[in-house]
């Protein structure tokens, strides 16, 4: 089966940086991504890795090691804006279909 | 350019009975896919469309059919409505040469009393 991993909840301050990690075990591999989903709203996608490394895209980044099974999502200089929760997913088909973690909720504080 | 529409919005049904959820996916996008996302968890896939055909499937009873239209829309069926049917639906459409990155719609929220 596949398993993916990613804390329940993160508390952090406005201005502040935040790190959600992820850990996965999957039959296959050909991608992992992160969505950003504020309540009642659909996932918009945020970043995607196929290779070992750093993602960078203005204020969010992602990393990953595919020889860890491991990702992390961070998020520089923090916005209210921010409080949402965070999925992460692997596309492990070849094809487009995702399987997703059971989601970080991110609160940001003044 | 429009994203990806469905409708219903919001859906109320009784056990036992049928409904229908539609999907138009984001302009240029070919294959659509299904997700059901329970309070608090994260979506599910259900099945994913390419062609007119089901490509793939999740692990979701044969209750759960669905369809897809020359114009590359889609329609998820449930039959004979369970509690815990009750959920977010969410479409997502891609197309194979972006990556394969999915972009969601909104989603139909399905209440089932």
């Amino acid at each position: 089966g596949q398993n993916i991993d990613q804390p329940t909840e993160m508390t952090a301050t406005e201005g502040a940086i935040v790190q959600i990690n992820c850990t996965y075990q999957t039959s296959g591999f050909n991608g992992l991504f992160w969505y950003q989903q504020h309540a009642g709203e659909a996932p918009t996608f945020l970043s995607y890795n196929v290779l070992d490394g750093l993602e960078e895209k203005g204020r969010f980044s992602s990393f990953l090691s595919r020889s860890k099974g491991y990702s992390y999502l961070l998020l520089k200089e923090l916005q209210m804006k921010d409080s949402a929760s965070y999925l992460c997913a692997v596309n492990h088909s070849g094809y487009s279909t995702l399987t997703f973690g059971k989601g970080t909720m991110l609160l940001v504080s003044p | 350019d429009a994203g990806v529409t469905q409708s219903p919005t919001h859906l109320i049904k009784t056990r036992g009975q049928q409904v229908t959820l539609r999907c138009s996916p984001k302009s240029g996008h070919d294959t659509v896919s299904w997700y059901q996302q329970a309070l608090g968890q994260g979506p599910q896939f259900i099945f994913q469309y390419y062609e007119e055909e089901e490509r793939q499937r999740g692990n979701f009873p044969d209750r759960f059919s669905g369809h897809q239209f020359p114009n590359y829309s889609s329609e998820l069926n449930v039959n004979a409505l369970l509690l815990g049917d009750s959920a977010l639906y969410l479409c997502a459409s891609s197309h194979r040469g972006s990556l394969n990155i999915q972009y969601f719609g909104a989603g139909t929220r399905l209440s089932v009393l």
